[in-house]
């Protein structure tokens, strides 16, 4: 049972470019979470789903997408990196009838 | 969005007893919840607290709810190195989706 895991954990991006960062969950759960951490503004929440196949946004959607096209993924992606997107993006998850939410250990990411 | 807020920084000595203060500002939130994160690591769920309750105490970790004052506090007794770390505090924004809004953290140094 690996829980929440985030894929790449590192990457440095030129401005302009585009990437997407993958997050898979074994348990099962029906609420997946994209959010951003930056330092002294705690989690802000990019996008979140609530099922296979529904997306909604969050607190920050400005610059990223999101899809859900299985219910243990979710994909966050960037269509055209900005420096202001340099930061650390979690993933979590949970189940549709607990408020406890998993998360995963991060990507950091670095737009030049 | 909500407004939760915390102090940056709190340094202790090892086995005193540390007090990390939060406050927010949803009064319609069922649920406030302590999250830590270790160094490079995702969230992980401390403890939390219905609001209908003033104190819940799990082990040495004491909460402490003032509704009136729209204040949480997290007491951790006989704090020790393995305690540094970054707390979160939480809400829940009472929308469909019960998202969470996080403090900004609180950067906890165990000084031995």
């Amino acid at each position: 049972n690996a829980g929440v895991t985030q894929t790449p954990k590192f990457r440095v991006l030129k401005t302009g470019q585009s990437m997407t960062l993958l997050c898979a969950q074994d348990m099962n759960h029906e609420y997946m979470y994209w959010y951003r951490q930056d330092p002294g503004m705690g989690l802000r929440l990019i996008h979140y789903s609530v099922g296979e196949g529904t997306t909604a946004k969050g607190e920050v959607p400005d610059g990223y997408n999101v899809s859900r096209l299985k219910k243990q993924n979710f994909l966050l992606g960037l269509e055209s990196a900005a420096p202001s997107q340099t930061s650390v993006y979690f993933c979590a998850s949970r189940l549709i009838r607990s408020n406890e939410q998993f998360f995963g250990p991060g990507t950091r990411l670095t737009v030049l | 969005g909500e407004d939760v807020e915390q102090s940056l920084f709190l340094s202790v000595r090892e086995g005193d007893s540390s007090v990390i203060n939060c406050t927010y500002t949803d009064s319609s939130s069922t649920y406030l919840y302590w999250y830590k994160q270790e160094p490079g690591a995702g969230l992980q769920l401390l403890t939390y607290i219905f609001s209908n309750m003033d104190m819940k105490q799990d082990q040495r970790l004491t909460v402490l709810l003032n509704k009136k004052d729209k204040h949480l506090s997290l007491r951790i007794a006989d704090t020790q190195t393995g305690d540094s770390a970054i707390y979160f505090c939480a809400e829940i924004f009472q929308t469909g989706a019960n998202n969470l809004f996080f403090g900004t953290g609180t950067r906890l140094t165990v000084i031995p």
